[in-house]
């Protein structure tokens, strides 16, 4: 199976700051890698797929990027509503497989 | 507009069989898959299987042997079944849409609530 490394496991950042979450594939994934915020108590919902493409009515503060096996999230001049757990996901082959999720906290 | 609801029963007895329904709206079967994800208390998510728009399906190696996923395209609905439960199945249950062609981009941009399953005696 493809394992895939989240990190870091939380963070807890100031209204306004950049965040960046990273996700490494360990094996070749291409651009099969989708984004998914989770707010308490709710289903995730999509954010970033094919690995840069912004779903529609998300906000463009909300960027997807890879560099090689790495794959980062980022959120520009974080907002209070953006507080979550974020997930990402490799679907290039089966099983999918999730990281391990990002807790996002307001300072 | 899309919908997915899952629906069943929140309690199951150590041991016995777990069944589930998804009930979609918005778009077909027959040209969507569909996927279950569940997620234990607290943790994080597990693909568990899904179901092609022409009807294959594939399973998580480490629950093949326990689970089985159906539909029934006339009723806009697909089941999940899992034998042999135990208290770490413990969790939500949730279908979410994936696209008809496995090398689309575009997957599990809708989610069911989900269905809070507890496995206990």
């Amino acid at each position: 199976d493809i394992q895939m490394t989240q990190s870091p496991s939380s963070m807890s950042v100031s209204l306004g700051d950049r965040v960046t979450i990273t996700c490494r594939a360990s094996q070749d994934i291409g651009n099969y890698l989708s984004w998914y915020q989770q707010k308490p108590e709710k289903s995730p919902k999509l954010m970033i797929y094919g690995a840069t493409n912004l779903e529609d009515g998300v906000p463009s503060r909300f960027s997807g990027s890879r560099s090689g096996s790495d794959y980062s999230l980022t959120i520009n001049s974080l907002e209070s509503e953006d507080t979550g757990i974020y997930f990402c996901l490799q679907h290039k082959q089966y099983p999918f497989t999730f990281g391990s999720g990002t807790k996002l906290e307001i300072k | 507009q899309v919908q997915l609801t899952e629906s069943g029963p929140g309690l199951v007895h150590p041991s016995e069989t777990l069944s589930l329904t998804c009930t979609v709206s918005g778009f077909s079967l027959t040209g969507y898959s569909v996927y279950w994800v569940r997620q234990p208390s607290g943790k994080g998510l597990e693909w568990m299987g899904r179901m092609r728009y022409n009807g294959d399906t594939s399973y998580n190696s480490a629950l093949k042997s326990r689970l089985s996923i159906s539909r029934d395209t006339s009723k806009n609905q697909v089941f999940l079944k899992m034998n042999s439960l135990q208290t770490d199945d413990t969790g939500t249950y949730y279908c979410t849409r994936g696209p008809m062609y496995t090398t689309d981009y575009y997957v599990m941009d809708a989610w069911g609530q989900g269905a809070s399953v507890t496995v206990s005696s």
